[in-house]
């Protein structure tokens, strides 16, 4: 069966400091992965999604980067963290148009 | 662009009792995927039905159901019975073809005992 597995699944940063958040999916090949940020009561965000190794779609231009090194890993980053990037990061899969897309656990990221 | 309105931001039900939460979508497209998410406090999204915009038949997973108008482009999700373990916020999602998969704002469900 599939698993995803996000960690770390909680880090505070100084403002200023890098950023790597890692997501892996274990028992498919070739999905499509998903980053979204979730502020505090609010609703999801995509950042970006990848749909093969090295392919990046960013939907919102800002502090962060995504990376594809390896067909299961999608890594988050960041050079230097902002207040602003603070929030609930989510990662997510999947192969098939109807089935939806399936989560990792999240990872809340609180920058001080 | 497709979105997703969901026009409750909270709602509240006693438990064993039926709720309803709305959810309306905008598109142009004729063949798409619906999709009402849960999130519990642990934050982890959890899918918790889902409807294929070609079939007639509203979805049902045990005490969930839709109700879904294609042609008013609404998708509301019917909790019967609710438990205090239905306390999440609740996400509506529209998916197109090219796996775009748009959410709604969310609305904050809090079944009371």
């Amino acid at each position: 069966s599939q698993t995803i597995h996000q960690w770390p699944a909680t880090l505070v940063q100084p403002v200023g400091s890098p950023l790597s958040l890692e997501c892996t999916v274990e028992g498919t090949s070739n999905p499509n992965l998903y980053w979204y940020r979730q502020a505090a009561g609010r609703g999801l965000q995509l950042l970006f999604y990848s749909v093969g190794i090295g392919q990046i779609s960013s939907e919102v231009p800002q502090n962060l980067s995504a990376s594809r090194p390896q067909d299961r890993q999608f890594i988050l980053s960041s050079k230097k963290l902002l207040l602003s990037d603070s929030g609930f990061y989510l990662c997510a899969w999947n192969l098939q148009v109807n089935y939806g897309y399936t989560f990792g656990s999240g990872t809340r990221l609180t920058v001080v | 662009a497709q979105t997703v309105t969901q026009s409750q931001p909270e709602m509240s039900v006693q438990e064993a009792e039926t709720v309803t939460l709305s959810c309306t979508y905008d598109t142009s497209e004729n063949n798409y995927y619906l999709f009402w998410y849960k999130q519990p406090p642990s934050r982890q999204m959890i899918l918790v039905i889902r409807q294929e915009a070609y079939k007639q038949q509203n979805a049902t997973e045990n005490r969930f159901s839709v109700n879904f108008q294609k042609a008013a482009k609404s998708f509301s999700l019917k909790i019967s019975d609710s438990q205090l373990g239905d306390t999440a916020m609740y996400f509506c999602a529209f998916m197109n073809n090219n796996n775009d998969m748009r959410f709604g704002a969310g609305t904050r469900l809090t079944v009371k005992p």
